[in-house]
Formats: structure tokens, sequence, C-alpha cells
């Protein structure tokens, strides 16, 4: 079984473009979380989807910050426009229940100069 | 709100010797869930256990046991005989129940480090 996959696994933007990430859940998980670690900070939680409908979005940190997730399959992250301080690692976990084990993807790690 | 503390940024071993990583963790729900992840040099984030807050039996799989007191709010995890395979980045995670609305989300501490030396 195919685990949690992201993409890109880099992306080097300047500041103002817009970039998107992707990613892809475990077959069958109806949940889907996206988490960041800036540098030198934790790994904070950004949103959580139960299938296609937006749960918990609190940690969303403004409004240039989209997540979407058409069909309740793979979801984007788009961030319009960069921002330096969104440098860092974006990751994806998926879980089959809420409160079960989520398995996270390798991450990708954006870079915006 | 929740919290978890990793006091340890970083632990250096030699191989064979045991360690134990710290967690501290503060939450009011009585009903919440304590999690491992170990980070390894390739960046993705691999799960090791989960515990619910009822369930206070310490776990041993392996060279990993892990011992959960609820009396000081501890979820510490022990590797024993460590082994250069083991040197990566151990992050303890608490996530609240869904019935208080806490969405599930996983609240991270700060991760610890640790390198194991041959």
């Amino acid at each position: 079984e195919a685990g949690v996959t992201q993409f890109p696994s880099h992306s080097v933007i300047e500041k103002g473009q817009t970039v998107t990430l992707r990613c892809d859940p475990i077959s069958g998980h109806d949940n889907l979380y996206w988490y960041r670690r800036v540098m030198g900070k934790e790994i904070k939680f950004l949103l959580h989807f139960v299938k296609e409908s937006k749960q918990d979005e609190s940690g969303m940190p403004n409004n240039r910050f989209l997540a979407e997730r058409t069909g309740g399959t793979y979801s984007t992250l788009k961030v319009q426009p960069a921002e330096l301080e969104d440098s860092g690692v974006y990751f994806c976990a998926s879980s089959q229940l809420q409160g079960y084990e989520q398995y996270f993807g390798p991450g990708t790690r954006l870079t915006v100069t | 709100a929740q919290k978890v503390t990793q006091a340890q940024t970083e632990i250096s071993v030699v191989e064979k010797e045991d360690v134990t990583l710290d967690c501290v963790y503060e939450t009011r729900d009585t009903t919440y869930y304590l999690f491992w992840y170990k980070q390894p040099p390739s960046g993705e984030l691999v799960f090791l256990i989960r515990r619910n807050s009822f369930d206070e039996q310490n776990e041993i799989s392996g060279r990993y046991s892990w011992n959960f007191q609820k009396s000081t709010s501890s979820f510490n995890f022990t590797i024993t005989a460590s082994q250069v395979v083991d040197s990566a980045v151990y992050f303890c995670a608490l996530s609240e129940a869904e019935y208080n609305n806490a969405g599930n989300m996983l609240t991270f501490g700060g991760g610890t480090r640790l390198m194991v030396k041959p």
C-alpha cells in the first residue's frame, strides 16, 4: 500500500510568487492534515479535512494560504503571494479515523527568496 | 490549551548505550492521545506509537519502550542498546479527543535530536 506522497519535494520561489503544494493521502483515509515547520520552530498544525470538507482550519496563518480537497482525494495548498516567512517544510498527513495515528508524507521544503 | 515540551534538544550517546527521551505535556482534557514519531535524515515522520489517556500500561516493542505517567504528565521513550540507525529527531505529540471539538490535530514538542555514535 502506497504511503502519503507530496509534490514537489522542494520548491524555491521568489517573494510575491505563487506556489501550489500537493498531497496524496493513503487510499481510503478520509482525514487529511497539513502541518508546517518553519526554521527553528515546532511543527504546527494548519488545517484538517474530513473528505472534502474543512473540519478545522484554525492553524492557517492568513488569507494568503488556500487549501482544497476536491472530491475528497488529493489536497492542494496554495500560497499566494508567498512571503519570506513562509519558508519551511510543509507536511501532509492522513488517518483513517480521527484521533488515530496520522501517517505523514516526506514533506515539501519551500524556500522563498 | 495543549502543550508538549521536550526539554532535551540534543542527545549524543555511544552505540549500545540506553537512552531516554523525555516528553512532558499539558492538557485540560481528560481524554487525549499521545504519540511518538521518528524523523530520520531522509525527512519523513515515521509513526512509532499511540497511547490513549486511559491506558497507563507501559509498552515495549523490541528495543523501544514507553513509560506513560499521568501523575507527572510524562510520556518518556527509552531506546535500549542504541544503534547508529536510531540516529534521528524524535517528536512527541499530543491530540485532544474529538468530543472536545479540538479537531484531533497534533500538537508537537520541539523534538530531540539523537545522535548515536559507533
